[in-house]
């Protein structure tokens, strides 16, 4: 079955320390997307991508970083500049034109240590 | 900047009732509006899509209705059972291949 996998399910950052999030599809989806989940809060985009090798910044891309070498492929870097990086994070994919709805992976939750 | 707004924050209701939950956005100039649901600790599934040219989709027990003019979309639930408990999201998207922009959802806990 198609669909977006996202590794691990949950993660410890010590301070000082870079850590990735990775997140798969196999669905020949073109787009792909970074968000970040709060308690209380929706969700906030982080990074897309809508072709292989170009990336554009959500609306809280400080302290993130990403890569798009492959198509099924959308890795997210939160690194030490990210003061408040506790979050759960959502990946998803999408075809471009918008007449079909978008996936979701299962996200993985990020904690401080 | 598109803005999406859902109240209530959070709908508490009895088994078996039926129940409307509200959306409303900023920019009515909307390729699409969709609806999703997402329990505790997991991704988003998505339950229905609209596109800009139409009022409504049905999917079961669920109807979402969408009136671009007014900037307003409903999704109604009928039937309700304790296993609908869940947050909905609904987003809209732009045109240009704009990302999503979602609200903040509807927190719905239907009791037995």
């Amino acid at each position: 079955d198609g669909g977006i996998t996202q590794s691990p399910k949950y993660l410890f950052r010590k301070e000082g320390q870079n850590v990735t999030l990775s997140c798969e599809q196999n669905l020949n989806h073109d787009a792909m997307y970074w968000y970040r989940q709060d308690p209380g809060q929706g969700l906030r985009l982080i990074y897309y991508s809508q072709i292989v090798n170009d990336f554009q910044k959500g609306d809280i891309a400080e302290g993130y970083s990403v890569s798009r070498e492959k198509k099924e492929s959308f890795p997210l870097t939160v690194t030490s500049a990210q003061k408040n990086p506790t979050a759960f994070y959502l990946c998803a994919s999408s075809i471009l034109g918008g007449d079909q709805p978008q996936h979701f992976g299962d996200g993985t939750r990020l904690s401080i240590l | 900047k598109q803005e999406v707004t859902q109240i209530p924050a959070a709908l508490s209701v009895p088994e078996g009732e039926n129940l409307v939950l509200n959306c409303s956005f900023t920019d009515s100039a909307i390729y699409n509006l969709q609806w999703f649901r997402q329990d505790p600790g997991k991704g988003l599934t998505s339950l229905l899509l609209i596109q800009s040219s139409q009022r409504e989709q049905t999917s079961g027990r669920l109807n979402a209705s969408l009136d671009k003019s007014s900037g307003r979309s409903t999704l109604y639930i009928a039937a309700s059972q304790p296993g609908d408990s869940a947050t909905y999201l609904c987003a809209v998207l732009g045109s240009g291949n704009t990302p999503l922009v979602f609200g903040k959802g509807t927190r719905l806990s239907v009791i037995a």
